[in-house]
């Protein structure tokens, strides 16, 4: 089992530039996770996803959308990205409550 | 709202001392907490969490932790550290709820001397 995929693990955009991050698990779980990261924060919750077809806006919704087509993928979109959205970015599933399983991440620049 | 506290960003210890790393949180509710281990430029591994029960959780890696409800604090242990523990720590709190949702503390960064 690969567990939980990121695509593509490294992005530099210009500010206004779209782009779509991909995540994807085989694990069969219920409930995905969008989370960026920054120094001395943590991670914060973006948008998540309890089932397929379904999502919810997270802590930091502001500027990303997302969609769950299918149960094992997970989108994460940036319509004009800003430079206040450089981060590495993390998804995680779980089966529903407890431990979340996470991917391996995607750094991305806005300049 | 629920939120977690790390004291610490930066811990430096010798190899072989003991380690430990602080977390406090605030919820209403009984919480549910977890450890979190990132290596560097990698996503982030269980290391043990607490649900409810014994209040004395090991974990993987040698690592345990702690509840102590009346100090709100979910303080992670080990007794003797090897240089590959360097990495950076997440606590983090969930909610029993329909989303799931992990509220993370800012990180405690652990660096070993040899």
């Amino acid at each position: 089992n690969a567990g939980v995929t990121q695509t593509p693990k490294f992005r530099v955009l210009k500010t206004g530039q779209s782009m779509t991050l991909l995540c994807a698990q085989d694990m069969n779980h219920e409930y995905m996770y969008w989370y960026r990261q920054d120094p001395g924060m943590g991670l914060r919750l973006i948008h998540y996803s309890v089932g397929e077809g379904t999502t919810a806006k997270g802590e930091v919704p502001d500027g990303y959308n997302v969609s769950r087509l299918k149960k094992q993928n997970f989108l994460l979109g940036l319509e004009s990205a800003a430079p206040s959205q450089t981060s590495v970015y993390f998804c995680a599933s779980s089966y529903g409550f407890g431990e979340q399983f996470f991917g391996p991440g995607t750094r991305l620049t806005v300049l | 709202a629920q939120s977690v506290t790390q004291p610490d960003i930066h811990i430096t210890v010798s190899e072989g001392a003991s380690l430990e790393l602080r977390c406090n949180y605030s919820y209403g509710a009984t919480p549910y907490l977890f450890w979190y281990v990132q290596s560097p430029g990698q996503g982030l591994q269980l290391l043990l969490k607490y649900f409810s029960g014994d209040t004395l959780v090991q974990g993987i890696k040698g690592f345990e932790a702690e509840f102590k409800r009346s100090q709100s604090s979910f303080n992670l242990r080990k007794p003797s550290v090897h240089w590959s523990d360097a990495a950076e720590y997440f606590c983090a709190v969930g909610e029993n709820n329909a989303g799931n949702m992990l509220t993370f503390g800012g990180g405690t960064r652990l660096m070993v001397k040899p």
